[in-house]
């Protein structure tokens, strides 16, 4: 158990609805990333977030956004889903402000399907 | 632009030592991390190298050589328990900013 947890662990949803992805990062953890991973793919990292503000951004499309709360929860919101948008996606946090040493410790992950 | 190349399979039978290898491409290169990711499981962190050289933890060590963009993770002694994949990952500095960026994974088989 790394400490990071995810909600939901599932989700099913129809195309072009919008959900909400929820992450706690691990006591004391400041920065949260989100990733995304399709069948059989690597992990796509999408943004970074460090104590609240936005730090780095990767292939997030424009549907996609997200934040961190001043209680250091993030969450990942998806709209206009596509059936291309089913993956799992992960969340992980670390101590540091993507500093050098990048140990980043991952949730259990949340399945979304699009149906 | 940005990239990682690792093997897509490795096979090989309990005991062996066996070597994932990565190459990247990319610049503001800031340090070669690898995870390991079971089926159905979150990836879990396995070691970083910034510097060039060899960083040993337990059965697993890591490699890397800057000027040749290439790093290793050698696993010794391979158990049943390490068959997973194997993601090589860089924290990539270019277009002032940075990101991280993922290898497609190498799956390994650990034969009896």
């Amino acid at each position: 158990d790394s400490g990071v947890t995810q909600t939901p662990k599932h989700l099913i949803t129809a195309t072009g609805q919008r959900v909400t992805l929820r992450c706690s990062p691990r006591s004391g953890d400041l920065s949260v990333y989100w990733y995304q991973q399709s069948l059989d793919q690597g992990l796509q990292f999408l943004i970074h977030y460090y104590n609240g503000e936005e730090r780095a951004k990767g292939n997030i499309l424009e549907r996609f956004s997200a934040q961190q709360f001043p209680d250091l929860h993030s969450e990942l919101n998806l709209s206009s889903l596509e059936l291309g948008d089913s993956a799992l996606y992960f969340c992980a946090s670390s101590s540091l402000a993507g500093g050098d040493n990048n140990e980043q410790f991952f949730g259990p992950g949340t399945r979304l399907t699009v149906l | 632009g940005q990239s990682l190349e690792q093997p897509s399979e490795v096979t090989a039978v309990e005991g062996a030592i066996v070597q994932i290898n990565c190459t990247y491409q990319t610049s503001g290169f800031y340090g070669l991390s690898w995870y390991q990711q079971h089926d159905g499981g979150a990836p879990t962190f396995l070691s970083y190298n910034a510097l060039d050289g060899l960083e040993e933890t337990g059965r697993f060590s890591s490699f890397l050589s800057r000027s040749d963009s290439y790093g290793y993770l050698l696993l010794q002694e391979l158990q049943m328990k390490d068959s997973a994949s194997y993601f090589c990952a860089v924290r990539d500095g270019t277009s002032g900013t940075y990101k991280y960026i993922f290898g497609t994974g190498t799956r390994l088989k650990v034969l009896a």
